[in-house]
């Protein structure tokens, strides 16, 4: 098993590009969820999902998109970078999302606007 | 008042003694505790979680909760150089995982 893999490892993008972030696991989970950190920050909730079909707002949704192309499947979508999206992405998955249930991350990507 | 605080070190250990990394969090509903350790440019990996009060040991790892002080710790006996990495204290809401809230860390460093 992979865990969770996460693809671009870099990236370095001009203010105003698009890109997609992708995320999968192979571990049959039900919860998907993408976290950004910054530099001496601890892991901030961007969105979730919950399970296949859905996906919610979380604590920094504002300049994000996001999509469950299927169970295994999460990707996240700037349209307009800024440079305040500069950050380390993190995807995660877990078999439920409940307030008890371990999270699985993925190794990250390290975005940087210019 | 930040919702999950930590003390961001870096705290240094000698290697061998008792690492004592501490957390408090602000919202007295949460019910579940975790603890992750992140080696530098690495992601976050679990390595204990605690939902009632009282310790829970595992291994050379030992987390205590006191939810009535709203406080949650980890301790490490016995430090080797591997326990290096930022350690991040992570509180769950009641029922949802979109409550999670993570810490900014806590810096550990074990010289020998």
């Amino acid at each position: 098993n992979a865990g969770v893999t996460q693809t671009p490892k870099f990236q370095v993008l001009k203010t105003g590009q698009s890109m997609t972030l992708q995320c999968a696991q192979d571990m049959n989970h039900n919860s998907m969820y993408w976290y950004r950190q910054d530099p001496g920050m601890g892991l901030r909730l961007i969105y979730y999902s919950a399970s296949e079909g859905t996906t919610d707002k979380g604590e920094v949704p504002n300049g994000y998109n996001v999509s469950r192309l299927n169970k295994r499947e999460f990707s996240l979508r700037l349209e307009s970078a800024a440079p305040s999206q500069t950050s380390v992405y993190f995807c995660a998955s877990s078999v439920l999302a409940g307030s008890t249930d371990t999270q699985y991350f993925g190794p990250g990507t390290r975005l940087t606007v210019l | 008042q930040k919702e999950v605080e930590q003390n961001s070190g870096p705290l240094s250990v000698p290697e061998g003694a008792i690492a004592s990394l501490n957390c408090t969090y602000s919202d007295r509903v949460s019910q579940s505790f975790f603890w992750y350790r992140q080696y530098s440019g690495k992601s976050p990996e679990l390595i204990m979680s605690i939902y009632s009060n009282g310790d829970k040991e595992d291994g050379r790892f030992t987390a205590q909760l006191n939810k009535a002080s709203q406080y949650v710790s980890l301790l490490i006996r016995d430090s080797q150089p591997s326990d290096s990495a930022t350690y991040l204290c992570a509180v769950n809401g009641y029922s949802s995982a979109s409550k999670i809230i993570f810490g900014s860390g806590t810096r550990l460093s074990i010289r020998p």
